[in-house]
């Protein structure tokens, strides 16, 4: 599974986008980049899946570029209540075998 | 989405007591369900992978003899801390893969702490 690296930790305010980077190098053709968050004391979420460039759901977008070594993550006008971590993963594709390993994450921190 | 439920969402025990820990789909069948462990500040830690009708599959480090799992019907799947020390405190998740893509759906978590 391809190792992502991400920032420790990042601070927004309300209203503003957030737009959180991972890089994943050594990315596999099957595999897919999929993001998770999670609150304090609860288990992670789902937010978005993405295999290249441009996907986009209710409450966030994904942009991948055509090398796909490495992903954005936006969040638009984020609220206080975005202040989660927020995961970065590598899922294998074609042999899915359903194991994540989770990095360090990003901590957001929105200020009112 | 589909739904994971965990029960007891928090537990206190005393040091050499056994616990254990119930990860349900709740509407839907997973064969496969996964269990991770997250110390405070840490990220979640993939500890074994559970299989139903057939034995679970440990990640490298993590003593099969000290967490049990058992994964007996397509909904359910145990976790059982044995002999539990403080050191074993932690926040325990689980998750199960569902749908034709295998997507992963996580648990709320459970609470353990031993005094």
């Amino acid at each position: 599974l391809a190792k992502t690296t991400q920032p420790i930790s990042m601070d927004s305010y309300e209203g503003q986008e957030v737009n959180i980077t991972c890089s994943h190098n050594n990315i596999a053709t099957n595999d897919y980049i999929t993001w998770y968050q999670q609150f304090p004391s609860q288990g992670p979420r789902f937010i978005i899946q993405g295999y290249k460039t441009k996907v986009t759901n209710e409450v966030a977008s994904l942009f991948i570029p055509a090398d796909r070594k490495s992903s954005t993550l936006s969040l638009p006008r984020v609220s206080l209540s975005d202040t989660a971590v927020y995961y970065c993963l590598v899922v294998m594709g074609a042999s899915n075998t359903g194991k994540l390993i989770f990095g360090q994450g990003t901590t957001l921190q929105v200020k009112p | 989405g589909a739904v994971v439920s965990q029960h007891p969402s928090r537990v206190i025990c005393k040091s050499g007591t056994s616990v254990k820990i119930e990860c349900r789909s709740l509407d839907f069948q997973a064969t496969t369900m996964f269990w991770y462990r997250q110390f405070p500040k840490q990220s979640l830690m993939l500890m074994a992978t559970s299989n139903e009708g057939s034995k679970a599959t440990y990640e490298q480090g993590v003593e099969k003899d000290k967490f049990l799992i058992n994964h007996a019907s397509l909904t359910l799947s145990t976790l059982t801390v044995t002999s539990a020390h403080p050191e074993d405190s932690s926040f325990y998740i689980c998750s199960a893969l569902a749908g034709e893509n295998n997507e992963q759906f996580f648990g709320p978590g459970t609470r353990l702490t031993v005094l």
